[in-house]
This record gives C-alpha cells, structure tokens and sequence, in this order.
C-alpha cells in the first residue's frame, strides 16, 4: 500500500538552528511528492513539491527538500529557523494513477528563542 | 492566499444534523478534493470530482455526499451527524495542464454537539 511516513511528531529547534524534517514513502513507482505547512488554525500551504529532474528542490520561505531514491526520503531542510516557522508540517505524496494524496502523520515544529 | 475558498469557516450543530460545506476552486481548475482532518485519523482524502463527475472516492461515509456543480463549485453534505464527524474538512483544487499539485483552501471546522 502507498504510505507516507513522518517518523518525528515533535520536534524543538532554536531560532537561528538549521533544520531537517524526515519524510519516508512507500510507493511502487516514484510519487510525486510534496510537504505542506499548517499554522495553527490555518489551512495547508504548499512549500515544495517534487515531480522528476532536479532532485534537491526550493520552497518557499527558504526550505529546501531533496529526493533521495535510495532511501525513499524526501527530507525538508531550513538552514536557519525563524520563530515564524512554528507550525505543522506535512508531508504527502501521489502517483499519476491515482489522484489522492497521501499524508504523513505530521511533525509539529516548536521553535525556542 | 491560495485562491480556493471554502464557507462556512466554522460551523456549530448538533447531533442528527445535515450540514453543507461550499468550496470554489482556483480559476482554472477543474478538479475539487475533499479532505478531513481529525485528530485520531489525521488528514484523509473523501472524494475527488473532476469537471461535474465524480473521479475517486476514499474513505467517505455513505452519510457524507458531494457534488460539482457546472461552475466547478463544490459541495459536502454531511448528514445524520454524529460526535465523531467533528473535524476539519478541507477542500483542494488542480488541473492546470502537466501539474497535479493541488492548493488548499482554509478548510470549515465542524464542531458536533
């Protein structure tokens, strides 16, 4: 079955830290994948997406993530973390055959400053 | 501002109910998604149209019915409310030519008395 998992719930950073959010898929063929940000009582924004090509990908507010097919990861990166980016963070991917996306469970991202 | 919009923001009803959520897609698009997020299921894919058909069904309840109409809006009726249907429930849009991204709207939170 097509999964997505995010293997960290919680994670804390300080401001100025660099980041690295884990994401995982399970997918017969390569997904298209993508990770989304949720702030509290908010909706979903998206700040990447991968489809082929270039396999480190830039988002928007500064995050990166990079496609790594030998490890089924595509892992979110910030170099250097705002207190504004405390929030909700979801990966999710999707296949060309079948139109659902499916979401991992979510990491909330807690920043200390 | 992804260009999806969604009413109510909130809604309040009780047990037994029917309530109807509204979605307006991004100009353009043709597909509409329905998603709810709860706290025990996370988020979960219930339906997809594409241009006034229905294209994919996930775990919707045979309580919960939707629709796309010819102007590409979309709605979700829930109906013999229960406790457990209280969640968030988002709605998302694609369908512009070679990119199956999909952009989320504010979502309707429901809230069962």
């Amino acid at each position: 079955a097509q999964s997505v998992t995010q293997p960290d719930i919680h994670i804390t950073v300080s401001e100025g830290a660099s980041l690295e959010l884990r994401c995982n898929y399970s997918y017969g063929a390569t997904p298209y994948l993508f990770w989304y940000v949720q702030s509290p009582g908010q909706g979903l924004q998206l700040l990447l997406k991968y489809f082929s090509g270039d396999t480190l990908v830039q988002g928007i507010k500064g995050f990166e993530a990079e496609f790594k097919r030998s490890q089924s990861s595509f892992n979110l990166r910030k170099p250097s973390v705002h207190w504004s980016d405390a929030a909700e963070y979801f990966c999710a991917g999707l296949t060309g055959t079948a139109s659902k996306l499916t979401f991992g469970t979510g990491t909330r991202l807690q920043v200390t400053l | 501002d992804s260009g999806v919009t969604q009413t109510p923001k909130h809604l309040i009803t009780a047990t037994g109910q029917r309530v109807t959520l509204r979605c307006s897609p991004r100009s353009g698009d043709l597909s509409v998604y329905w998603y709810q997020q709860s706290l025990d299921q996370g988020l979960q894919f219930l339906i997809q149209y594409y241009n006034g058909e229905e294209r994919a069904k996930g775990n919707i309840l045979e309580r919960f019915s939707a629709q796309q109409f010819p102007d590409l809006h979309s709605e979700l009726n829930l109906s013999s409310l229960e406790l457990g249907d209280s969640a968030l429930y988002f709605c998302a849009s694609s369908g512009r030519e070679f990119d199956e991204t999909q952009y989320f709207g504010p979502g309707t939170r429901l809230l069962v008395l």
